[in-house]
């Protein structure tokens, strides 16, 4: 397809449990961004890849939270010893390139549910 | 206090009206984006700007850099309009990916 997607689109774990969440993004957008989105809430920045360069992972909100991308494709995030308050819609974007000068399109999300 | 403030919380108007969301930034940004959630809860990228004016279709987005401000305008609005609207800086001192979101501005526009 051409826009964004993510797998799996829902996914219910027991607390304490590790989760793998992945995005494909637009082929050829070399900028990659994860967001989360608790219910009733705001999105919230998680972390950010742009090429080769080093991700920016200032909005990470502990260390269970890592992610990796496979050069300008596919990104994994991982939550490692889930937790109840890891509960929310992980949202994946890409962009041409920084979104200081170009749009984001957004993939369909990943709802985490934490039991 | 947010970086990112928008007005009003939620809205409700009538098919036909034209409306106005407003979003208020406390620090230097290079580009403000304005993104439509669907009920459904996909999101779609509606403008991105730094300066000045852009349109598309019924909607209007603006920006002055001097105020901090930022508008999102629907003319003729149509319950199909019905989301939740939101607003979102890239910090100037920030990466390029680091957004900072508002709250959302919920519209509800009905028949």
């Amino acid at each position: 397809g051409a826009g964004v997607s993510q797998s799996p689109s829902n996914k219910v774990t027991e607390k304490g449990k590790d989760v793998e969440l992945r995005c494909d993004p637009i082929s050829g957008h070399t900028a990659l961004y994860w967001y989360r989105q608790r219910l009733g809430q705001g999105l919230e920045f998680l972390i950010y890849f742009q090429g080769n360069s080093a991700p920016d992972k200032s909005g990470l909100p502990s260390d269970r939270f890592s992610a990796e991308r496979t050069g300008e494709s596919v990104s994994t995030l991982t939550i490692q010893r889930t937790q109840q308050e890891d509960s929310a819609v992980y949202l994946c974007a890409s962009s041409l390139a920084g979104s200081r000068y170009n749009e984001q399109f957004f993939g369909p999300g990943t709802r985490l549910t934490v039991l | 206090k947010n970086e990112v403030e928008q007005s009003p919380q939620n809205l409700t108007a009538q098919e036909g009206e034209f409306i106005t969301i407003n979003c208020s930034y406390s620090v230097g940004i290079s580009a403000l984006h304005w993104l439509q959630q669907h009920p459904g809860g996909g999101i779609v990228s509606l403008f991105m700007l730094s300066s000045g004016k852009k349109k598309h279709g019924r909607l209007i987005a603006t920006i002055n850099i001097q105020e901090k401000h930022s508008s999102l305008h629907i003319t003729a609005s149509h319950p199909r309009d019905s989301a939740v609207y939101i607003c979102a800086a890239n910090n100037y001192g920030g990466s390029q990916g680091n957004l900072i979101f508002g709250k959302g501005t919920k519209l509800s526009v009905k028949p």
